[in-house]
């Protein structure tokens, strides 16, 4: 199984900071990844796939990048409405694997 | 326009089995890259994938369950079921079923989950 780490579990950051979360890979892999959003009580929403291609409706302040086994999800000018927790997954090998997920809030 | 939903019990006995069904519209299963998979999460901890049913109806499941589940698809009615046997209090979570994106087993629209209680 690929196992997929992310950093930091949790991080504190106010409206208008930049946030980056990072996803390692134990394997690497060819940017079959995607990530996601997710508020309390929510379903997940897509972010981002293909490492760095940006969802139909998703505010250009999220961006992505990486390749091989480190990924990078930045957060841009953040927003309110952006404090919630974010999921690396990888889709290159079965089984489909998730990260543990990073929790933004409010400092 | 893409929803899911799922629908089942919310109450389960330890060894009972679990039945889920998610009804779709505004995509068909069996159209070329189609997909929907089953996904949990228990109650603070992350999500983990369970099963994907594919437009020709292959079929994945995560190895650490593969014994215990069966996604199956019943076209006329856009629903796609996943069963679990054998439930036990750990498998309390909420169950999601999501659409898959046409090019990569990544999902891109998703069911509102339901929570999933397993006590006697």
């Amino acid at each position: 199984d690929i196992q997929m780490t992310q950093s930091p579990s949790s991080v504190s950051a106010s409206v208008g900071d930049t946030v980056t979360i990072t996803c390692r890979a134990s394997q690497g892999f060819s940017s079959w990844l995607a990530w996601y959003q997710q508020k309390p009580g929510k379903a997940p929403t897509l972010l981002i796939y293909g490492a760095s291609t940006l969802q139909s409706g998703v505010p250009s302040r999220f961006s992505g990048s990486g390749s091989g086994t480190d990924y990078t999800l930045t957060i841009s000018r953040l927003q309110p409405e952006d404090f919630a927790t974010y999921y690396c997954q990888q889709a290159a090998r079965f089984p489909l694997t998730f990260g543990g997920g990073t929790k933004v809030d409010s400092k | 326009q893409i929803t899911l939903k799922e629908s089942g019990p919310t109450l389960v006995k330890p060894t009972q089995t679990l039945t889920l069904t998610c009804t779709f519209s505004g995509f068909s299963v069996t159209t070329t890259g189609e997909g929907v998979g089953w996904f949990r999460q228990p109650p603070g901890k992350a999500l983990e994938w369970l099963a994907l049913l594919y437009w020709d109806d292959g079929e994945r499941y995560s190895p650490s369950l593969s014994s215990r589940l069966t996604i199956t698809q019943d076209t006329s009615k856009n629903q796609v079921v996943l069963t679990m046997t054998n439930m036990d209090p750990v498998d309390t979570a909420t169950y999601y079923c999501a659409h898959k994106e046409i090019s990569m087993d990544i999902f891109d629209f998703w069911g509102q989950g339901t929570l999933v209680t397993v006590s006697s």
